[in-house]
């Protein structure tokens, strides 16, 4: 099955700054999700971007997307202690008539105070 | 509106032992997706049901592996003869319309399950 894989596997950065993460995959999309994940919590939704859309905001969260390259980043500016979690993001297959939504591995970002 | 509720949090149960774990989606959905998160690695789907329905159960292993969505009650993920290749966070996700219609999948907090 196709993954969204993130990139770096693990971040840290120093709290204020900007962080950055990337993903990949391999097959066509019609939207692509990104999702935050905190020790010992479930998921939660941050931001979704259609295969349509190049860029999309969200408070401190800005996200692209590249379908040319099959490639998403996701920015988070300013970043707080609070934005220590791991990230992924997670592709639909519904173009393939695959209605299943497929996570990549993650990024883990550690915000240093 | 409470969000998805997943328990037990935390379930340990020795090989050979059955494992039940239990989702309940947040109110007015009656879709629910179960995902499996091995250690170190990321979420992989194992099956999508509507009320009394499975719709996609690709993702689930052939044998000892079942899921449930009742009329009432629950969805039920249920192991049996679990063994330690079993131990993993099992992650219930909740859905008010299907795909095309509604892409957010709402996560619970998960089930740890441990296998001794």
């Amino acid at each position: 099955s196709q993954q969204g894989e993130e990139d770096p596997q693990a971040l840290s950065i120093q709290e204020g700054e900007n962080a950055t993460m990337n993903c990949s995959y391999k097959t066509s999309i019609n939207n692509l999700q990104w999702y935050r994940q905190n020790s010992g919590r479930g998921l939660v939704h941050l931001i979704l971007i259609r295969s349509n859309e190049r860029e999309k905001h969200s408070g401190r969260l800005r996200v692209t997307l590249d379908t040319s390259k099959k490639s998403s980043s996701l920015l988070i500016t300013a970043s707080r202690a609070a934005d220590t979690a791991s990230y992924f993001c997670a592709t639909d297959q519904s173009l393939n008539r695959d209605d299943k939504i497929i996570f990549g591995k993650g990024t883990r970002l550690h915000i240093l105070p | 509106n409470a969000g998805v509720m997943q328990n037990p949090r935390h379930l340990v149960r020795r090989r050979g032992q059955e494992a039940r774990l239990r989702c309940s989606p947040m109110k007015g959905h009656s879709h629910v997706y179960w995902y499996r998160q091995l250690p170190e690695e990321g979420l992989k789907f194992m099956v999508y049901l509507q009320k009394e329905n499975i719709i996609d159960e690709s993702g689930m292993p052939k044998e000892r592996f079942s899921a449930e969505f009742p009329k009432e009650g629950p969805s039920i993920l249920r192991i049996q003869q679990v063994v330690r290749g079993d131990s993993a966070a099992y992650f219930c996700a909740s859905s008010p319309e299907p795909p095309p219609y509604s892409y957010e999948q709402y996560f619970g907090p998960g089930t740890r399950l441990t296998v001794t």
